[in-house]
C-alpha cells in the first residue's frame, strides 16, 4: 500500500531563510507526487506536482521540489521564505490514472519568524 | 482547467440532524470521487471512494450508514452525514478523477 512520511511535524524558519520540507513515499508503481499548502481554516492549494520528466519541478509562490527515485523522496524547497508562507504543508502520492486515491502525509507546520 | 464545485463551504447544524454536501464537476465527467475528512490539526484521511452508478467503497472504520454517498451522475456526488453529532465536526473535501486529482474547496461542518 502506498504511504507518505513527512518526518518533520513543525519547522520554524526566519523570514528570508531557505526552506526544505522533507517527504518520503512508498509506492509500488510510478508515483504521482504532489505538494499542497493549507492555511488555517482554508482548503488545499496545489503548489506543484510530478509524474514524469524533469525531476526538478517548479511550482507556484517560488517553490520547487526534486524527485529522487533512489531515495523515494520528493522534498519541497524555497530559497527565501516570506512570512505569508506560514501554513501547513502536505505531501501526497497517487497514481497517474485509475481509481487509486491520493494518500497524504501527516503534514508539516511551517512557522516563520522575523 | 478542471474545476470541482463543493457546497456548502460552511455549515452549522444541530445534533441529530442530517447534512448534505455536494460536489459537482463543472467541465469534466467525474467517473470517480474520493471523499476525505480532516480533523483539526490532522491530515486528510480517505473516507470512501465512489464510482458513478456504483455503491461507494468505505475505508475501514467509516460507518457507511452514517456517511451516505451518492454518485448517481458523472457530474455530481453527494455526501450526507446522517444524525450528525459533535464528533462529526470536521472538514470534508472531495476529489474527482479522471482530471488528475481535482479537489473541491471543502466543507467545514460544525455540529452543535
Amino acid at each position: 500500500a502506498q504511504s507518505v512520511t513527512q518526518p518533520d511535524i513543525h519547522i520554524t524558519v526566519s523570514e528570508g531563510a531557505s526552506l526544505e520540507l522533507r517527504c518520503n513515499y512508498s509506492y509500488g508503481a510510478t508515483p504521482y507526487l504532489f505538494w499542497y499548502v493549507q492555511s488555517p481554516g482554508q482548503g488545499l492549494q496545489l503548489l506543484l506536482k510530478y509524474f514524469s520528466g524533469d525531476t526538478l519541478v517548479q511550482g507556484i509562490k517560488g517553490f520547487e521540489a526534486e524527485f529522487k527515485r533512489s531515495q523515494s523522496s520528493f522534498n519541497l524547497r524555497k530559497p527565501s521564505v516570506h512570512w505569508s508562507d506560514a501554513a501547513e504543508y502536505f505531501c501526497a502520492v497517487g497514481a497517474g490514472s485509475g481509481n487509486t486515491p491520493l494518500v497524504f502525509g501527516k503534514g508539516t507546520r511551517l512557522s516563520v519568524i522575523a | 482547467g478542471a474545476v470541482v464545485s463543493q457546497h456548502p463551504s460552511r455549515v452549522i447544524c444541530k445534533s441529530g440532524t442530517s447534512v448534505k454536501i455536494e460536489c459537482r464537476s463543472l467541465d469534466f465527467q467525474a467517473t470517480t470521487m474520493f471523499w476525505y475528512r480532516q480533523f483539526p490539526k490532522q491530515s486528510l484521511m480517505l473516507m470512501a471512494t465512489s464510482n458513478e452508478g456504483s455503491k461507494a467503497t468505505y475505508e475501514q472504520g467509516v460507518e457507511k450508514d452514517k456517511f451516505l454517498i451518492n454518485h448517481a451522475s458523472l457530474t455530481l456526488s453527494t455526501l450526507t452525514v446522517t444524525s450528525a453529532h459533535p464528533e462529526d465536526s470536521s472538514f470534508y473535501i472531495c476529489s474527482a478523477r479522471p482530471a488528475g486529482y481535482t479537489f473541491g474547496s471543502g466543507t467545514r461542518l460544525t455540529v452543535v
